[in-house]
């Protein structure tokens, strides 16, 4: 069971260029989400999905969009890349929106 | 200002010894969770707790929700090296909002 599966592990990007990271689950969760993790920050929620078709803004969205075509599927975009978006990102699915959350391995990107 | 604050922010103790962590806010909770995240994984839940004044055990680890909802305590008996990793409590004040997460406290134990 291969649980949420990210893509790619490391990025190195150029300020004001885009992409796409990946987040796959199996386990048929209703709800997924996407994280940025900074020191000393904690887990940021940047958007989150409580089923195909809804997304929602959380705490910082501004420099990304997200789409839920499937069940499995929550891509997070970048439109831009800027230096303040090096992080490492995460993204998570639970059965419910309150329900244990389970995380991928995460993303550690650098933007240059 | 974060909703939730952890302390200590760090700490590194000898193995065998005994430590307690805490997560606080103004806030009340209807739920409360703790994760333990190690270096390059995502974080793994340990515990949910719901009930003020609620107690939960896992093995060494000992899990406490304050009686007014508003914190809790993580203690670790006997800690061991593979007690190593942050420990990140995420709190939620109403079903059908998102938890949030609080900053961590990074414990390192040491053989």
């Amino acid at each position: 069971n291969a649980g949420v599966t990210q893509t790619p592990k490391f990025q190195v990007l150029k300020t004001g260029q885009s992409m796409t990271l990946q987040c796959a689950q199996d386990m048929n969760h209703e709800y997924m989400s996407w994280y940025r993790q900074d020191p000393g920050m904690g887990l940021r929620l940047i958007h989150y999905s409580v089923g195909a078709g809804i997304t929602d803004q959380g705490e910082v969205p501004n420099g990304y969009n997200v789409s839920r075509s499937t069940t499995e599927d929550f891509p997070l975009r970048l439109l831009s890349a800027a230096p303040s978006q090096t992080s490492v990102y995460f993204c998570a699915s639970s059965y419910r929106q309150n329900t244990e959350a389970f995380f991928g391995q995460g993303t550690r990107l650098t933007v240059v | 200002t974060q909703l939730l604050e952890q302390s200590p922010q760090f700490l590194s103790i000898q193995e065998g010894e005994n430590l307690t962590v805490y997560c606080n806010s103004s806030s009340v909770f209807s739920s409360l969770q703790w994760y333990r995240q190690e270096p390059g994984e995502g974080p793994v839940l340990l515990v949910t707790v719901v009930t003020g004044g609620e107690v939960k055990k896992l093995k060494r680890l000992t899990f406490q929700f304050g009686d007014a909802r508003k914190d809790s305590s993580l203690h670790i008996t006997a800690a061991q090296p593979g007690d190593t990793g942050l420990y990140l409590c995420a709190g939620v004040v109403d079903y059908g909002q998102n938890f949030v997460f609080g900053p961590g406290t990074r414990l390192s134990v040491l053989p």
